[in-house]
């Protein structure tokens, strides 16, 4: 059935690049997500990609996308405190009406100071 | 910004007690999905809904599990009977376009005792 894989957890320094990074099963994918949540919140979409595009740039995100390895990954530049949240990838699968997301089990952010 | 908003935030109810959860979706949305967290698991779609009927629904979501749209505004979860592996964090979420750029809800913590 259908999948999505990540790292549990990354460690960065302020400033640094974080990447985290995810895996899927579903080739007919169409749009792949990254959520973010934060202590106490909700799920909140950063950002996605469309299965045929290979990379997405918004402001510090950066999303890859390797549809032959099915390998997906976020890029937050210039990592900051505020970035500390258990990072979501997702993937739509389904047609018509009856899409719906799979999750991964979430990437916990820890930013050092 | 618009956003999806969902009560009560925590809920603990006494197994074998039913239980409804509030969801309130984006106004010009029209899909509207439950999906449910157990801790430490992954996040797994329950339902969705669109056209004031299910579009598609989960092993999950059986004769206990039930929503409804009941005033163009809410949608509702209810849980018939509840069981002590019901609780998790149950999240609505609202999409313009099946499951694309879906906004979630902040989740309402479903404790069973």
């Amino acid at each position: 059935g259908e999948d999505v894989e990540q790292s549990l957890f990354l460690s960065v320094r302020e400033g640094d690049s974080s990447v985290i990074n995810c895996t899927y099963t579903d080739s007919s994918s169409t749009y792949l997500y990254w959520y973010k949540q934060e202590p106490g919140a909700g799920l909140q979409l950063l950002t996605y990609i469309f299965s045929n595009m290979d990379m997405k740039q918004d402001q510090r995100l950066t999303v890859l996308l390797n549809k032959k390895d099915k390998h997906l990954s976020l890029r937050i530049a210039d990592t900051q405190t505020g970035d500390s949240a258990i990072y979501f990838c997702a993937e739509s699968i389904g047609g018509g009406n009856n899409r719906k997301l799979i999750w991964g089990l979430g990437t916990s952010l820890a930013v050092n100071p | 910004e618009p956003e999806v908003t969902q009560t009560p935030s925590h809920q603990v109810t006494q197994m074998g007690q039913e239980v409804i959860l509030r969801c309130v979706p984006i106004s010009n949305h029209l899909y509207f999905y439950w999906y449910r967290q157990i801790l430490g698991q992954k996040v797994e779609f329950l339902v969705s809904f669109y056209n004031n009927e299910i579009s598609e629904k989960s092993e999950i979501f059986d004769d206990q599990f039930s929503v409804e749209r009941p005033d163009g505004s809410n949608f509702t979860l209810k849980i018939r009977s509840t069981k002590l592996e019901d609780s998790a964090m149950y999240f609505c979420a609202s999409s313009l376009l099946p499951a694309f750029e879906a906004f979630f809800g902040q989740g309402t913590r479903l404790t069973v005792v």
